[in-house]
């Protein structure tokens, strides 16, 4: 069964501070997707990152950038010099082969303060 | 290119009434996926449809059912309404090709609430 899991419910941090927001998964599929997504608070999720399982490069972007560890099956993620427009809820996916759908974790609440 | 629109956007409903909501994808992508969103249970999966075929469902009661159309439009259709289906239902779409396991995309959701 697959399964994701985002230990922190809730991380609050003032503006400029780095943050890095784990995701610990689950899978017995040696071939695998991973994915974050944002929902501000209009709803919308919001697609940031998508990461197969043979490709365990870290990725950066902006003042986005994924750490993704098959050793440890984690793909974290961290926001450098946060902004209040980082505040959102983020969510990790993962969805692996055969017919298995999309799976989240809970989800993790940034708030960043001004 | 357009994103996912659903409509409507807010719906209010009463126990035992049935709804329907809608979905339209991304242009060109053939695979829709609804979610059901609530703060106690997450986002949970309904079901997947794919060229009009039902691929996946989730561990959902039968009153939850979807279609999807030629033009790869769908709707989700909830039956006699409990209380606790109020939720913040979210379609999203891909492209849909099984082997590459594309991103999907999110529409902004209706947000059902059953009195």
């Amino acid at each position: 069964a697959q399964k994701v899991t985002q230990a922190q419910t809730e991380i609050s941090v003032v503006e400029k501070e780095d943050v890095t927001l784990d995701c610990v998964y689950e899978t017995r599929d040696t071939t695998y997707y991973l994915f974050w997504y944002k929902q501000p608070p209009s709803g919308e999720l919001v697609f940031l990152i998508r990461r197969n399982s043979f490709d365990e490069q870290n990725e950066i972007s902006g003042r986005y950038s994924w750490n993704f560890q098959k050793s440890t099956s984690s793909f974290n993620f961290t926001i450098t010099a946060s902004q209040v427009v980082d505040s959102a809820v983020y969510f990790c996916a993962l969805i692996s082969s055969g017919n298995t759908p999309l799976v989240f974790g809970k989800g993790t609440r940034l708030s960043v303060i001004a | 290119k357009a994103g996912v629109t659903q409509t409507p956007r807010y719906l209010i409903k009463t126990r035992g009434q049935q709804v329907t909501l809608s979905c339209s994808p991304i242009s060109g992508h053939r695979s829709v996926s609804w979610y059901q969103q609530t703060p106690g249970q997450g986002l949970q999966f309904l079901f997947e449809y794919f060229s009009e075929t039902q691929r996946n469902k989730g561990n959902f009661p039968g009153r939850f059912s979807g279609r999807q159309f030629s033009n790869s439009r769908s709707e989700m259709n909830v039956s006699t309404l409990e209380l606790g289906d109020s939720a913040l239902y979210l379609c999203a779409s891909s492209l849909g090709q099984r082997h590459t396991y594309n991103e999907q995309f999110f529409g902004p959701g209706t947000r059902l609430t059953v009195l």
